[in-house]
């Protein structure tokens, strides 16, 4: 089947220390995206990536890295400058918008970050 | 600015009824819009888009309409199931040449709940 997994699905984090989130896509997808979510509210963008080996930052960047290696894989680490970690992390991809125009992004089941 | 809301508006159907959630966009140069659905402790699942060049797009059982002269955007869906209980947001993001493009912008989220 062909989708988005992220893993794992819970994640426990403590003080100062750094986490990585992963996310595996076999769409063939050239943009992956990553979202926060808090409780009753919608999904902010931290970082995307419309291609290996480069990205841009979301609105909500600070605290957060990550990298594009390959077309399919693109992890997203919470480090110990983010203060406010908890919260369910999202992974999305799609195809390029450079190819005719924005399109849908399809979404993982994500992660959900606590601290211990 | 950023919503901060933590009520979330709701809507509540009888099985069977028609249902309508409205969504008020902010920026009017965006050019495409999107309707997901969200259910506890999953990914948002891709329900129907639209672009700007359009007013109505019917999909299976669901309709989104656009109004670009209020920012308005609504999802009906027909003949509601128990199913389709969910939190179910719109998006919409810019047209090609900005930084942006390809950036989805999320709204807070509605709330819909199927009484059988």
């Amino acid at each position: 089947d062909g989708g988005i997994t992220q893993s794992p699905k819970y994640l426990f984090r403590k003080e100062g220390q750094n986490v990585t989130l992963s996310c595996e896509q076999n769409l063939n997808h050239d943009a992956m995206y990553w979202y926060r979510q808090d409780p009753g509210q919608g999904l902010r963008l931290i970082y995307y990536s419309q291609i290996v080996n480069d990205f841009q930052k979301g609105d909500i960047a600070e605290g957060y890295s990550v990298s594009r290696e390959k077309k399919e894989s693109f992890p997203l680490t919470v480090t110990s400058a983010q203060k406010n970690p908890t919260a369910f992390y999202l992974c999305a991809s799609s195809l390029s918008p450079r190819r005719g125009g924005n399109q849908p992004q399809h979404f993982g089941d994500g992660t959900r970050l606590s601290i211990l | 600015g950023e919503s901060v809301g933590l009520h979330l508006p709701t809507l509540s159907v009888q099985e069977g009824d028609n249902s309508i959630i409205n969504c008020a966009y902010s920026n009017s140069a965006s050019d495409y819009f999107i309707w997901y659905k969200q259910e506890s402790g999953k990914g948002p699942q891709f329900i129907i888009d639209i672009r700007s060049n359009m007013d109505k797009r019917q999909g299976q059982r669901v309709t989104v309409l656009l109004n670009k002269t209020v920012k308005h955007l609504s999802l009906q869906i027909a003949a509601t199931q128990p199913g389709d209980s969910a939190v179910y947001f719109c998006a919409e993001a810019l047209g090609a040449g900005g930084t942006s493009y390809g950036k989805l912008t999320f709204g807070q989220g509605t709330i819909l709940t199927v009484h059988p």
